[in-house]
């Protein structure tokens, strides 16, 4: 079973825009990464913040981590339509071993 | 740039057969993954090694399920008999080490029991 929430499961938006992807986790974690899948392929790694870190930029992303409340958040700006994707938080607890949440899906329109 | 390749990339099976996928993680990955992702849901773990050696594998059906890494490279993932429930991606993914923390996925075996 997994562990946590992430939020809003779908997301479309129009090309230019932002997209903020949230995850909430319920146990103590060593550090939360986000990963992408496009449609019926492999995940891809995006960025990884500790959880000492309260935020991360990686070109067009910004992770934040919250971890007294156990949240992370996933800011993609000025988005393209080759973003389009899923997105998913994963925790990493003990033994390098992830616990995957249900994903985003989010949609670019040009 | 060094991927980790998994075949076959489809597979149609019917139910009560035995299939196996196998994976080559990148050179040099001493951690291998084998992750089931349900359509829809985020993928989650099967079992992992390290080299050769199991590490965990507490999700993995063992009535039915097999993996094995017996050179600690390349690994196959076995389920006999499939049941209609098996229907899902199989990703392999591969760390440098259980400290490094990302991990590289395949491109996927999607499997469809009939």
């Amino acid at each position: 079973s997994q562990q946590g929430e992430e939020d809003p499961q779908a997301l479309s938006i129009q090309e230019g825009e932002n997209a903020t992807m949230n995850c909430s986790y319920k146990t103590s974690i060593n550090n939360l990464q986000w990963y992408r899948q496009n449609s019926g392929r492999g995940l891809v790694h995006l960025i990884l913040i500790r959880s000492n870190e309260r935020e991360k930029h990686s070109g067009r992303l910004r992770v934040t981590l919250d971890t007294s409340k156990k949240s992370s958040s996933l800011l993609i700006t000025a988005s393209r339509a080759a973003d389009t994707a899923s997105y998913f938080c994963a925790r990493e607890t003990s033994g390098s071993r992830l616990t995957f949440g249900e994903g985003t899906q989010l949609t670019v329109n040009p | 740039e060094a991927e980790v390749a998994q075949s076959p990339r489809y597979k149609i099976t019917e139910k009560s057969q035995a299939v196996a996928f196998w994976c080559d993680p990148i050179s040099g990955h001493a951690t291998l993954y084998w992750y089931r992702q349900i359509l829809g849901q985020g993928p989650e773990l099967l079992v992992q090694f390290q080299d050769e050696s199991v590490v965990d594998d507490s999700q993995l059906p063992k009535d039915r399920f097999s993996a094995e890494r017996l050179k600690g490279v390349d690994s196959t993932l076995k389920i006999q008999p499939a049941e209609l429930g098996d229907s899902a991606m199989y990703l392999c993914a591969s760390s440098l080490s259980r400290t490094q923390e990302t991990q590289y996925f395949g491109p996927g075996t999607r499997l469809l029991v009939l």
